[in-house]
């Protein structure tokens, strides 16, 4: 299973972007890069999703590097809302393994 | 759309007494269901896969006769943890794709916290 790696944890200001990069080098060509976060005692919850483009959502945006091998989500104006954590997951042979995930906090 | 109803949210019950835990898509078919356990400050791991009408795939070291999983209708899988003990105090979270796709996102349950006393 290909794996993902993500620092441990981040800050932000609120109002602030924030780019939560995630490298995944063992990726294959069929891999979608997936996007979860996590409130505490709560199920996670989708952001977003992709495979080769960049790609745009209410929530976020995804920038995957030409080579597949690394990608970066994108919160444009971070709140105290989006404090979480973030995991970033391959999908493929219909599996959805977690990694360890990026504990996001944001400072008001 | 896309919701994904877990149940119960909570339970406590006692050492050698078994809990099921449903899982339920509520507003689409999921051929494929995912279990999770997560203990405190750790990641998800992903503990099977349940596939409607087939028998479940289970991950590496998780044991398949304490873990019994079944995924009889395309809306409802259920997870029953037999003969608990106190190390199998979780957090179990499911998951459901729409029509077990790769490219489909994953949608949670708002997870079940057991505690086994």
């Amino acid at each position: 299973d290909a794996k993902t790696t993500q620092p441990n944890s981040m800050e932000s200001n609120e109002e602030e972007p924030v780019h939560l990069p995630c490298n995944h080098s063992t990726i294959s060509g069929t891999d979608y890069i997936h996007w979860y976060r996590q409130l505490p005692s709560q199920g996670p919850e989708y952001v977003i999703h992709g495979l080769t483009s960049n790609v745009n959502n209410r929530m976020a945006s995804l920038a995957i590097a030409e080579d597949r091998k690394s990608s970066t989500l994108i919160l444009h104006r971070a709140t105290l809302r989006d404090a979480a954590v973030y995991y970033c997951i391959l999908s493929g042979g219909y599996k959805y393994i977690f990694g360890t995930g990026t504990r996001l906090k944001v400072l008001a | 759309g896309a919701v994904v109803s877990q149940h119960p949210s909570w339970v406590i019950c006692k050492s050698g007494t078994s809990v099921k835990i449903e899982c339920r898509s509520l507003d689409f078919q999921a051929t494929t269901m995912f279990w999770y356990r997560q203990f405190p400050k750790q990641s998800l791991m992903l503990m099977a896969t349940s596939n409607e009408g087939s028998k479940a795939t289970y991950e590496q070291g998780v044991e398949k006769d304490k873990f019994l999983i079944n995924h009889a209708s395309l809306t409802l899988s259920t997870l029953t943890v037999t003969s608990a003990h106190p190390e199998d105090s979780s957090f179990y979270i499911c998951s459901a794709t729409l029509q077990g796709l790769d490219n489909s996102p994953l949608h949670f349950g708002n997870g079940t916290r057991l505690t086994v006393t």
